[in-house]
């Protein structure tokens, strides 16, 4: 069974930084592209970054290129997100999904999220 | 960037109806859309990938069509279940750009 789990949410100020986590089992990790997604309170689904199969490439929203980054690693089976510079429109439930296959795939797994708040 | 436009915004039908939500594209993308169901305090869920191909699990009286940059997201007989928001996303190139939802409502 595939398995999401995010961690490492959590009230921060703006200027700030937080560092999310989304370990993962029940699959083959380093065959699957990931990718990260918030939703703002009472907003819709906003695509955020992603990340390859091997982690030699990444992309980004313009809203957060610059100041997040995406990586992952095998050996642990989890996705991250490094989130610095961080504002108040950043606010939202950050959820990983798994691509389907490559970067360019649909993602049909997503973990449960984790709430980022960002206020003084 | 690619655009994805969804309409409507929200809409409510009786139980049996036949709806059809559409998304577009502000350029062409293939067949890379997707659309998702999200139920109210839930985590999205993938319903078709590839436009057309349902995802497993998912009831057959829901289905995608288009290619390019017309969509469209059916469901043949509308149940009570079914009342969540529904998203296409573009997963072709980046930004893979969800559309903004539509809420579908059972009247």
């Amino acid at each position: 069974e595939v398995q999401l789990l995010e961690s490492g949410g959590g009230l921060v100020q703006p200027g700030g930084s937080l560092r999310l986590s989304c370990a993962a089992s029940g699959f083959t990790f380093s065959s699957y592209a990931m990718t990260w997604v918030r939703q703002a309170p009472g907003k819709g689904l906003e695509w955020v970054s992603a990340i390859s199969t091997s982690g030699g490439a990444t992309y980004y929203a313009d809203s957060v290129k610059g100041r997040f980054t995406i990586s992952r690693d095998k050996s642990k089976n989890t996705l991250y997100l490094q989130m610095n510079s961080l504002r108040a429109e950043d606010t939202a439930v950050y959820y990983c999904a798994k691509n389907m296959g490559t970067s360019t795939s649909c993602l049909d797994y997503w973990g449960q999220g984790t709430l980022v708040t960002v206020s003084s | 960037d690619i655009q994805m436009t969804q309409s409507p915004s929200s809409l409510s039908a009786s139980v049996g109806d036949r709806v059809t939500i559409t998304c577009r594209a502000s350029q062409g993308i293939s067949d890379y859309l997707a659309w998702y169901q999200q139920k109210p305090g839930k985590v999205p869920k993938l319903l078709i990938y590839a436009a057309s191909t349902l995802q497993s699990g998912v009831p057959s009286r829901f289905s995608g069509s288009g290619s390019g940059t017309d969509f469209t997201l059916t469901i043949s007989s509308l149940q009570p279940e079914d009342v969540a928001t529904y998203y296409c996303q573009n997963y072709n190139s980046a930004p893979r750009a969800f559309g903004r939802g539509t809420k579908v409502e059972i009247k």
